[in-house]
């Protein structure tokens, strides 16, 4: 995990409020991304970022929205949350798209709706 | 859409025996194949890259095979360890990155 750390590692919030998670990096990578991982989906791609204000849709974003105005940071914001959004959400960082790159992964944020 | 498949979801094995986990996937135009460890409520930590040209790579008791034009990984583990209980997933880079739903790993003493 190093270079790379999620806060809040623990959340619990209540069904509809609005809840921002945080990924923030030392690496100077490019790209961002953002994950969630559920019993029986495996990991899904929610968000990621190809730059500062760049920004594009996963697999499974509805209900999220994203922003990076810095190229340390990237921030996940669920607008209402849901109990469908209970997960862990994980961030990962790559320096390009190729070959030679792979992700590294932070360590993660358990959020729980009730 | 790149369907990401790994088999077993589960194995049990004595501790010193050799294994083989294994990840297939539908879509041979890839960038990359990355094998990632993950223990209980941890996050994810990269074990090994293979980039789409090479064939295999080894870390340590570690080696992973990459055969693209039939879409399959094998991860090896030699002389398995109690230290080695995890779950294994296995992650193939075409722009972004798709998961397995990994195989979890017990090795007994």
């Amino acid at each position: 995990d190093a270079g790379i750390t999620q806060s809040p590692r623990h959340k619990v919030t209540e069904t509809g409020t609005p809840v921002t998670l945080r990924c923030h990096q030392t690496e100077n990578h490019r790209y961002m991304y953002w994950y969630r991982q559920d019993p029986g989906h495996g990991l899904r791609l929610i968000h990621y970022s190809y730059g500062v204000k760049d920004t594009d849709k996963g697999e499974v974003s509805d209900g999220y929205s994203v922003s990076r105005s810095k190229t340390e940071d990237f921030l996940l914001t669920l607008e209402s949350a849901t109990s469908s959004q209970t997960s862990v959400y994980f961030c990962a960082i790559s320096e390009f798209v190729g070959a030679g790159y792979g992700y590294t992964f932070g360590s993660g944020t358990r959020l729980t709706v009730v | 859409k790149q369907e990401v498949t790994q088999i077993p979801a589960a194995l049990s094995v004595p501790e010193g025996e050799n294994l083989v986990l294994n990840c297939s996937f539908t879509d041979s135009a890839i960038y990359n194949l990355q094998w990632f460890r993950q223990d209980p409520g941890k996050g994810l930590t990269s074990l090994l890259l293979i980039q789409s040209s090479q064939r295999e790579q080894t870390s340590g008791r570690l080696n992973a095979s990459l055969d693209k034009s039939s879409g399959r990984s094998t991860l090896y583990i030699a002389a398995s360890q109690p230290g080695d209980s995890a779950t294994y997933l296995c992650a193939v880079n075409n722009n972004d990155m798709r998961f397995g739903a990994g195989t979890r790993l017990t090795v007994k003493p």
